[in-house]
């Protein structure tokens, strides 16, 4: 089966601007989770969307949101972008079915690099 | 909330070496446990899970983990190490649907 697609891979883009990340997940999984990662804190979590609804969410300022349609495919977006946003953002997707997830599958990310 | 310590940031090894990551977690429901591993300009990928049963996990590529609820461990173990295994080895804990991942720690083996 197919795994978690993420687009576009790279992104160079001005301070200031506002930027969309698409991810496309494993069919059938209906929970796309949202993670940024850098040198410095690592990996964080973002946010988690399944069905449609943001389900859960992470300590990031509301510059950051996403959404999710109905085929669960998920969207980030990001505006008013700074330098500190520069990271690889990851895409994970899951079955996302009670509370136990089985597993999550990572997408191969989307390189942002605000200049 | 949930959170994951791991021991070390960056662990130099020679080809053949045995391997022991640490990690410590703190979650106060039921706990799922995870190892990644992120090679070089790659993406993320699975080492071995925990959810319950057998505390001893094993996963691929010959890597295995402990899980000791009594000290909220779940290292990470591997025998005999290669230079294909230098990577980037990240701990994550599961909560409701959200993963809680350690700082990662950088293996670098030398031939």
């Amino acid at each position: 089966k197919a795994g978690v697609t993420q687009t576009p891979r790279y992104l160079i883009k001005t301070r200031g601007q506002q930027v969309t990340l698409s991810c496309s997940p494993i069919s059938g999984h209906r929970s796309v989770s949202w993670y940024q990662q850098t040198p410095g804190q690592g990996l964080q979590f973002l946010f988690e969307y399944f069905s449609e609804t943001q389900r859960n969410k992470g300590n990031f300022p509301g510059r950051f949101s996403g959404r999710q349609f109905s085929n669960s495919r998920s969207e980030m977006n990001v505006s008013t972008l700074e330098l500190g946003d520069s990271a690889l953002y990851l895409c994970a997707s899951s079955l996302g079915t009670g509370e136990v997830d089985y597993g999550y599958t990572f997408g191969s990310g989307t390189r942002l690099t605000v200049v | 909330a949930q959170s994951v310590s791991q021991h070390n940031h960056h662990v130099i090894l020679s080809e053949a070496a045995s391997l022991e990551l640490g990690c410590n977690y703190s979650y106060g429901g039921t706990v799922n446990l995870f190892w990644y591993v992120q090679y070089p300009g790659q993406h993320l990928q699975l080492l071995l899970k925990y959810f319950s049963g057998d505390p001893l996990v094993k996963g691929i590529k010959g890597f295995e983990a402990e899980f000791i609820k009594s000290k909220f461990s779940f290292n990470l173990r591997k025998p005999s190490v290669q230079w294909s295994d230098t990577a980037e080895y990240f701990c994550a804990v599961s909560g409701y649907s959200t993963l809680t991942f350690g700082k990662g720690t950088m293996l670098l083996v030398s031939p």
